[in-house]
């Protein structure tokens, strides 16, 4: 185990709704990648965190947006959910200034949008 | 855009045979890159990494290689057992690291007994 959580598990969502995505980092590590996995494909980088702030970013739209926490916990929110979100959301801690070190992946969040 | 690519989307080894996942890379920028196992239900568990300054790293049971003229990367498995089944991916990280991780489609690895 890598020591990253995520809540919840599962989430069912009807298209249009908003949703919000849960990840604890492991102790110690100050940055934050979330990642979306469709169903057979790798892990697509959505955006990372650094210190609270949004340190990079992959190609998601706006209403993919992020926050991070002092305790450097993180929330991934989706706004006006489309079917083409339905996917499993990853989150990534790693220990390193801006993310420069290898990503511990939790176990993550299976989203269905209906 | 820049992608990370597998050659083979399945592998089927005999358990105790050794193994052999590859993968190709186009970004010449990339400065690291790692190996990642995905069970089924779970996220990715790092394997091994290598810095773009070395051409191979071991760990126990697991070799990296990695061909930086071709652009080329490989994962060797010695050995393998039924607990290696899993999809292998292969990711790559520009410089700097803000722009995160690459990952390629994976490779699932099948073991028979």
């Amino acid at each position: 185990e890598t020591g990253v959580t995520q809540s919840p598990t599962h989430l069912i969502k009807t298209r249009g709704q908003q949703v919000t995505l849960r990840c604890s980092s492991q102790s110690g590590h100050n940055t934050v990648s979330w990642y979306q996995q469709a169903l057979g494909q790798g892990p697509q980088f959505i955006f990372q965190y650094y210190r609270e702030e949004e340190n990079g970013r992959g190609n998601f739209p706006p209403r993919f947006s992020g926050l991070q926490f002092p305790n450097y916990s993180s929330e991934l929110n989706v706004n006006a959910l489309e079917l083409d979100d339905s996917a499993l959301y990853l989150c990534a801690s790693s220990p390193g200034v801006r993310g420069a070190n290898e990503q511990f992946f939790g176990p993550g969040t299976r989203l269905t949008v209906l | 855009g820049e992608s990370v690519g597998l050659h083979l989307p399945t592998l089927s080894v005999q358990e105790g045979d050794n193994s052999i996942i590859n993968c190709a890379y186009s970004n010449s920028a990339s400065d690291y890159f790692i190996w990642y196992k995905q069970e089924s239900g779970k996220g990715p568990q790092f394997i091994i990494d290598i810095r773009s300054n070395m051409d191979k790293r071991q760990g126990q049971r697991v070799t990296v290689l990695l061909n930086k003229t071709v652009k080329h990367l490989s994962l060797q498995i010695a050995a393998t057992q039924p607990g290696d089944s899993a999809v292998y991916f292969c990711a790559e990280r520009g410089e700097g690291g803000a722009d995160g991780l690459t990952f390629g489609k994976g490779t699932h690895l099948i073991i028979q007994p």
